[in-house]
């Protein structure tokens, strides 16, 4: 069974203060892993999608990696409008239009 | 920029009366999906939909839910007879399919209270 970890649950931070988030997961080849923002009561916001080991992205002050196990959420010098749920997922194994595997997600308050 | 609708954004229903959740997903798209997400829970896959029939289920779609794709744009969920567990957001998604099938984009999400 496909199983997405992340961790910590939830993380307060300085604005300023760098930190990273971590998404561990398991699965039988992965096709992709997504990293989603969502803010209270919306719908997850995609911002990245990595598909081999070593790879890395950026936006902002966002950059996600990814290993062989497990990828990071890098937030550098957080601003309070970076705070927000930031959520991993995979797709499910099986073939079709694949759903998608959530964590439950990092929790990221960015205190002024 | 292109973006995937619901409506309503919030629904009251009585427990046992059906309800059916309506979603635009974004035009040139051909995946669309429906999740789940109880209230400080995970957001959980419910069904894929491709090519005018379902593609995935997962074990919570069970009968008492359906989707149906009407016309050419909107695409719905039913709930057949609700329980008082199926409150939760419900959110839609869509993907282009082919090399972008796996990027799915999500809807704002309807909010589903059963009294």
């Amino acid at each position: 069974e496909d199983q997405v970890t992340q961790s910590p649950e939830a993380l307060r931070l300085q604005e300023g203060e760098s930190s990273s988030l971590n998404c561990s997961y398991t699965v039988s080849g992965l096709r992709g892993l997504f990293w989603y923002r969502q803010d209270p009561g919306k719908g997850p916001e995609f911002l990245f999608t990595l598909y081999s080991a070593g790879e890395e992205k950026e936006k902002e002050r966002l950059k996600a990696t990814l290993t062989k196990k497990e990828s990071f959420l890098h937030i550098t010098a957080p601003k309070p409008e970076d705070s927000a749920t930031y959520l991993c997922a995979v797709p499910r194994t099986g073939g079709g239009a694949d759903g998608l595997t959530f964590g439950k997600g990092t929790h990221l308050i960015i205190q002024p | 920029e292109p973006e995937v609708t619901q409506t309503p954004s919030h629904q009251v229903t009585q427990m046992g009366q059906e309800v059916i959740l309506r979603c635009v997903p974004i035009s040139n798209h051909l995946y669309f999906y429906w999740y789940r997400q109880i209230l400080g829970q995970k957001v959980e896959f419910l069904v894929s939909f491709y090519n005018n029939e379902i593609s995935e289920k997962s074990e919570i779609f069970d009968d008492q839910f359906s989707v149906e794709r009407p016309d050419g744009s909107n695409f719905t969920l039913k709930i057949r007879s609700t329980k008082l567990e199926d409150s939760a957001m419900y959110f839609c998604a869509s993907s282009k399919g082919l090399a972008g099938a796996l990027l799915q984009f999500f809807g704002p999400g309807t909010r589903l209270t059963v009294l």
